[in-house]
This record gives structure tokens, sequence and C-alpha cells, in this order.
């Protein structure tokens, strides 16, 4: 595809249910990542994936939180017993090294509201 | 460690104003890439630009500009001539050499008023 698409666009949910976030990245690019985003706030990581290399997990807020990414390519982010404050923008975004650039482009973001 | 600072919280200019958003990157690293973002009311994040630490020369792209000192670790962004199409929300974003983890600032509200 053109860009980065991430489903559904947005997600409703009860307190205490799971929910799954999907990502497709941009074709031909290595990398992925994961980014939370709060009302009116800034950009919080969550997670990084990079080839076949383990993830970074550095920045997923609990073991609530966890993420795969199938034949180096689609990923999901699974939250489990969610919370109230676990509600907010989900963004992905996909990047790759060329011999003079870098490119990282972002999704249009999932809204989780969790009720 | 490094540490990236957009200290302007929020700004707010009148159309047709030139406005200039601050960034500050503290690393150690020799080597790095800044890159600004852009987030609309809409929401999605939008690549502007990218410059690399060892070149300095500053450019200008229509109504944008920006302002790279490695000396002081700044990397400002100036729109000239704003419109009301520019209000969003602006990041700074390093990215160390080798790496492909960018960090985010906490951005930059910026509101043009007609």
């Amino acid at each position: 595809g053109a860009g980065v698409s991430q489903s559904p666009s947005n997600k409703v949910t009860e307190k205490g249910k799971d929910v799954e976030l999907r990502c497709d990245p941009i074709s031909g690019h290595t990398a992925l990542y994961w980014y939370r985003q709060s009302l009116g706030q800034g950009l919080e990581f969550l997670i990084y994936f990079q080839g076949n290399s383990a993830p970074d997990k550095s920045g997923l807020p609990s073991d609530r939180f966890s993420a795969e990414r199938t034949g180096g390519s689609v990923s999901t982010l699974t939250i489990q017993r969610t919370q109230q404050e676990d509600s907010a923008v989900y963004l992905c975004a996909s990047s790759r090294w060329t011999e003079f650039n870098y490119e990282q482009y972002f999704g249009p973001g999932t809204r989780l509201t969790v009720t | 460690a490094q540490k990236v600072t957009q200290a302007q919280t929020e700004i707010s200019v009148v159309e047709k104003e030139d406005v200039t958003l601050d960034c500050v990157y503290e690393t150690r690293d020799t080597t790095y890439y800044l890159f600004w973002y852009k987030q609309p009311p809409s929401g999605e994040l939008v690549f502007l630009i990218r410059r690399n630490s060892f070149d300095e020369q500053n450019e200008i792209s229509g109504r944008y500009s920006w302002n790279f000192q490695k000396s002081t670790s700044s990397f400002n962004f100036t729109i000239t001539a704003s419109q009301v199409v520019d209000s969003a929300v602006y990041f700074c974003a390093p990215l160390k050499g080798g790496s492909e983890k960018l960090v985010f600032g906490k951005g930059t509200k910026l509101t043009v008023n007609p």
C-alpha cells in the first residue's frame, strides 16, 4: 500500500476486556514502531521491531501490553484487561534507511476508548 | 544520555506573521539526525524535514526554513507568513546515528488565527 495502515480506526471497549490493534507497515520498511498518545500529550514510545532482531520493549507500560510482528510485516498490539488509563490514540510507524536517507512514516492511529 | 526539549508549549499568532518553533537536542553523540513532524487536528503525523548533524547548512523550502546550530544544539523551524492551515502540533524528534528509534519532544501547539 501507499502508507502505513491501522485498524480499527476507533475501538470502544469495556474495562477488563482484551483488545488487539493491527498495523500494516509500508512495504519494504524494515522497522516498525508502536507509540501511544494520550489526549493533549506527546508521543510515548511503546515498542520497536527491527528485522529479525529481538524487539525493544522498553516502553511498554505494563505486562498487560504485548506486541508481535509476524513475517517481518504486520504487527498486532494486544492490551489485556484494559483499564481506563489505556484510553489513547495508538500510533504505528514504519521506517527504513536507504543509502542517503532515512524515512519514518506514521499511520492514522487507532483511537481506543475504555469505558 | 540524550535529551530533547521543546520549551514552547503553545504559540498563538495572527495569520501572515512569521513564527519560529524551538528545539534543543542535548547529546554527546557526534552523528545524529533531527526530524520535524506536524500533527494537524486530524491527528495524523506528517513528516516535514530531516537534517543531519554534520550538515549545518540552513535551508528554505517555500514558507518553511530551518536553522540548525550544532554549537548550541538547537534546531529551529520557522514558518514565514503563517496561514490558518499551519495550525497544528509540531514535534521535534532526534535520531541517534545507527539507531532507528526516534525520541519525540513534547511538542509545540501552534494556533494561527485569521
